[in-house]
């Protein structure tokens, strides 16, 4: 079965710095890996994804992502961020069977 | 294009009582239906998931359960709410068929409070 860990609970970062969340999956095959984001009381919004392909995805709202198999990882990036990515952040891992695994999520807090 | 319902937004119950949250997707036909739940703090638990009407795989034992009774329709019920009900449920959807859709897409959630 496939797992996600995503080792940092809370993230606080400047408005206009540069952040990173850290994704990083088991499953023994070639993984679908996505990225959602959560306001509070919201639904999950697709920033984007990887199936196959360029490992470096470009998503929503000035996101990135890059695909490393050697080290099981799929972060995420932003160049300079703003205060509405204040937000919780979700990376997902799919199988085969389109079920996808959560990680607990990572929290990001702006700060001006 | 799609969107993905949910109702009610905000549901209080008391303990015992029963359930009925419902989400309805449209734009598409056949479609994969996903009940998660999201407790305070934590990530997403699939609860239920559907890949036709009538057809429910259920992933999670629970006093929960779900129905299909439309291609587009998703029901997650309960006879009697446990305090550990609580929490956030989201339904969402993905493409169905054999090729079937990896992306799935989320409905804005359920607030349940049980007291």
């Amino acid at each position: 079965a496939q797992s996600v860990t995503q080792p940092d609970i809370h993230i606080t970062v400047s408005e206009g710095a540069s952040l990173e969340l850290r994704c990083n999956y088991s499953y023994g095959a070639t993984p679908y890996l996505f990225w959602y984001v959560q306001s509070p009381g919201q639904g999950l919004q697709l920033l984007l994804k990887y199936f196959s392909g360029d490992t470096l995805v470009q998503g929503i709202k000035g996101f990135e992502a890059e695909f490393k198999r050697s080290q099981s990882s799929f972060n995420l990036r932003k160049p300079s961020v703003h205060w509405s990515d204040a937000a919780e952040y979700f990376c997902a891992v799919g199988a085969s069977d389109y079920k996808l695994s959560f990680g607990a999520g990572t929290t990001v807090t702006v700060r001006a | 294009s799609q969107t993905i319902h949910q109702w009610p937004a905000t549901l209080v119950q008391p303990v015992g009582s029963p359930l009925s949250l419902e989400c309805t997707v449209e734009g598409t036909s056949n479609p994969n239906l996903y009940w998660y739940r999201q407790a305070a703090g934590r990530g997403l638990q699939l609860l239920f998931y559907s890949v036709g009407i009538g057809q429910i795989s259920s992933e999670v034992p629970q006093n929960l359960s779900a129905s299909r009774p439309q291609d587009r329709q998703f029901i997650l019920s309960s006879k009697k709410l446990l305090l550990s009900d609580s929490g956030f449920y989201l339904c969402a959807w993905s493409g169905g068929g054999s090729g079937g859709g990896k992306t799935q897409y989320f409905g804005p959630g359920t607030r349940l409070l049980v007291l």
